[in-house]
């Protein structure tokens, strides 16, 4: 049983759409992370989110950490190509649990 | 920097043979782990290491064995394999960042085996 849950599994949009994708878990984190992954490299940090509420954008990614602290999300504004990747989310205890992940085809 | 290498990148097995898989990171990082992926499953730790000649059990830890006699290399072994470790091995390093209770994970670029 995955202690993190992503969804959707498989999300294809078309370039310039905008795109969110959920991490839920039972579990309280005391923080959660984001990593991308592209194909045959490994995954790669994109933000760490600690406090409950909080909300941290990247460029055209926006983070948010639910105020329970069991919940995040990522929404990216008119994706682009290069956004295409695996999304994983990963929650902190004294080590890190990771979600199964979001595979997201942007098309051009 | 080189960051986090593994050695070797592919790996082909028949049942019951053994092979060693390599970890390196060269950012002076005490914290090691070793992570298998397989599809729709995400990542699970397999072990891991707090520091130089220390090991411990991460969530899928049987079948693998690990040492960490230096600081910069943690290896994987696998005794006698089977076809379900066909898989993805990640191997990851990082420094633990006090105050914020969060860790930056480094991962390697992956050793994908198969064992037929």
């Amino acid at each position: 049983t995955q202690l993190l849950e992503q969804s959707p599994q498989f999300l294809s949009i078309q370039e310039g759409e905008n795109l969110t994708v959920y991490c839920n878990s039972s579990s309280v984190f005391s923080s959660l992370q984001w990593y991308r992954q592209e194909p045959g490299e490994g995954p790669v940090l994109l933000v760490t989110v600690v406090t409950g509420g909080e909300v941290k954008k990247l460029k055209r990614l926006t983070f948010q950490f639910g105020d329970a602290r069991k919940d995040s999300s990522l929404h990216i504004t008119a994706a682009q190509p290069g956004d295409t990747g695996l999304y994983l989310c990963a929650g902190i205890d004294y080590k890190l649990s990771f979600g199964a992940g979001t595979t997201v085809t942007v098309r051009a | 920097n080189a960051g986090v290498t593994q050695t070797p990148k592919f790996r082909v097995l028949k049942t019951g043979q053994s092979m060693t898989l390599l970890c390196a990171q060269d950012m002076n990082h005490e914290y090691m782990y070793w992570y298998r992926q397989d599809p729709g499953m995400g990542l699970r730790l397999i072990h891991y290491s707090v520091g130089e000649g220390t090991t411990a059990k991460g969530e899928v830890p049987d079948g693998y064995n690990v040492s960490r006699l230096k600081k910069q290399n943690f290896l994987l072994g696998l005794e006698s394999a089977a076809p379900s470790q066909t898989s993805v091995y990640f191997c990851a390093s990082s420094s633990w960042t006090s105050g914020s209770g969060a860790d930056t994970q480094y991962f390697g670029p992956g050793t994908r085996l198969t064992v037929l």
